[in-house]
């Protein structure tokens, strides 16, 4: 069964750092990651997706990376804003196809 | 285009009582899912629809039922709820099931009590 895990669990910085934010998962034949994020009492909003052939994906001051075989893929975010706080999910679709299974997320706190 | 759409946003329901969850999306998407969100079990996977007139269990299909009505609405019931029922409940859609971005609705936030 696939499982993934999102270190670090809650993570608070300053206004202006890059930081990155890391995703593990246990089965490496997925079809595609992707990172969300969600704001308190809101739906997910669909960031990247990057599919299991690629490397990365950028997105604005975003950039995914995915390295299937070690099972790891970060989020990069670059110079960081107060309006990047909110909870990040990285969730991978299986090689079956039939479900995103989801990290417990990070949840982003960027002081001002 | 509103993309996907749930009703209703809130609920309260007693334990035994029964209610269905309204979802559509305009997008002319094939795939549909249903979702709970609970504290520290993160998202799971309910139900879904990989095209019309299909549907299929995911990871917690026990005490759920659903129907895709038509390509654009796939509803999820519950027909006795239990406290356990207690979530927030996601609706998704997508053009294909395997390759495609997931685009969520804003969520039902239901509390059986």
């Amino acid at each position: 069964k696939q499982e993934v895990t999102q270190i670090p669990a809650a993570l608070s910085v300053p206004e202006g750092e890059n930081l990155v934010l890391n995703c593990s998962f246990t089965d490496s034949a997925i079809y595609n990651l992707q990172w969300f994020r969600q704001d308190p009492g809101k739906g997910l909003t669909s960031l990247l997706l990057i599919q299991s052939s690629q490397r990365e994906q950028t997105s604005g001051r975003l950039n995914a990376s995915l390295d299937k075989s070690s099972g790891r893929s970060t989020l990069y975010i670059a110079a960081s804003q107060p309006g990047d706080s909110a909870t990040y999910l990285c969730a991978v679709n299986n090689n079956a196809g039939n479900m995103l299974t989801f990290g417990g997320g990070t949840r982003l706190m960027v002081k001002p | 285009n509103a993309g996907v759409t749930q009703t209703p946003k809130f609920q309260v329901l007693k334990t035994g009582q029964s209610m269905t969850l309204q979802c559509a999306q305009d997008m002319n998407h094939n795939s549909m899912y249903w979702y709970r969100q609970d504290p520290g079990m993160g998202l799971r996977l309910i139900y879904y629809s990989a095209s019309e007139g299909t549907t299929d269990k995911g990871e917690v299909p026990n005490g759920y039922n659903v129907s895709r009505l038509n390509k654009r609405e796939f509803s999820l019931r519950l027909e006795s709820a239990a406290p356990s029922q207690t979530s927030v409940y996601f609706c998704a859609s997508s053009v294909k099931r395997y390759v495609d971005t997931q685009y969520f609705g804003p969520g039902t936030r239901l509390t059986v009590l």
